[in-house]
């Protein structure tokens, strides 16, 4: 069973499109995440989230919205796509009381042409 | 907010050297230091993890040791081989994960 699932794990969009990154993982973690990994292995913190608190990190732009249905799913909608925009995206869950690391999703590799 | 510093940026050893990858951290409430490992194309994965109150840990060819008083922390790999070749992070977490810029590393056969 897969731990972290994202799909799809490749998007190739045109600017100016709208797309959504879905992720759900099986472990029953209280909390979510998505990271933004550019071409330089930078792993960014976007968004973390569990059932009480969404902390956003206030560098990334307004167009990314993450959407939970439950605490199982983490999904990251994008609006009105960028050349920038283009990356892996991870997401990432983590069962924070424990202190355990992070379980990462196999990645989305965006691509905006 | 915490701040992780890694070096270095990329490192190539001959197969069978060691690698050592230093990390340092701002924040005195850190308590968890994960290290990952990525390879290419893949999901970063915990190879190894230490907490605050050890001073050394240790699984096969990898190490971690923690200088709470210095705020660093390393990763050592012994006797590589090329299928340790792959970008590192470190990471240090009190409440939120902080991770390190990656080290590249490279082994050559």
């Amino acid at each position: 069973d897969t731990a972290v699932s994202q799909t799809p794990k490749y998007l190739v969009t045109q600017m100016g499109n709208d797309k959504s990154i879905k992720c759900e993982q099986n472990l029953g973690h209280d909390t979510m995440y998505w990271y933004k990994q550019d071409s330089k292995k930078f792993l960014k913190i976007m968004f973390s989230y569990n059932n009480k608190e969404l902390i956003i990190n206030e560098t990334v732009p307004n167009r990314f919205s993450p959407k939970s249905p439950d605490k199982a799913h983490l999904n990251l909608h994008i609006n009105s796509l960028e050349l920038g925009d283009s990356a892996v995206y991870f997401c990432a869950s983590s069962q924070v009381a424990q202190g355990h690391g992070y379980t990462f999703g196999s990645g989305t590799r965006l691509t905006v042409v | 907010g915490e701040n992780v510093e890694q070096h270095p940026s990329t490192l190539s050893v001959q197969e069978g050297d060691s690698a050592v990858i230093k990390c340092t951290y701002s924040d005195s409430a850190s308590n968890y230091f994960p290290w990952y490992k990525q390879e290419l194309g893949k999901r970063p994965q915990l190879i190894i993890d230490i907490r605050s109150n050890v001073g050394e840990k240790k699984d096969q060819r990898i190490a971690v040791t923690l200088n709470k008083t210095a705020k660093h922390f390393s990763l050592h790999i012994t006797e590589t081989q090329p299928e340790d070749s792959a970008v590192y992070f470190c990471a240090a977490s009190s409440n939120q994960f902080y991770f390190g810029t990656g080290t590249s590393l490279t082994v050559i056969p």
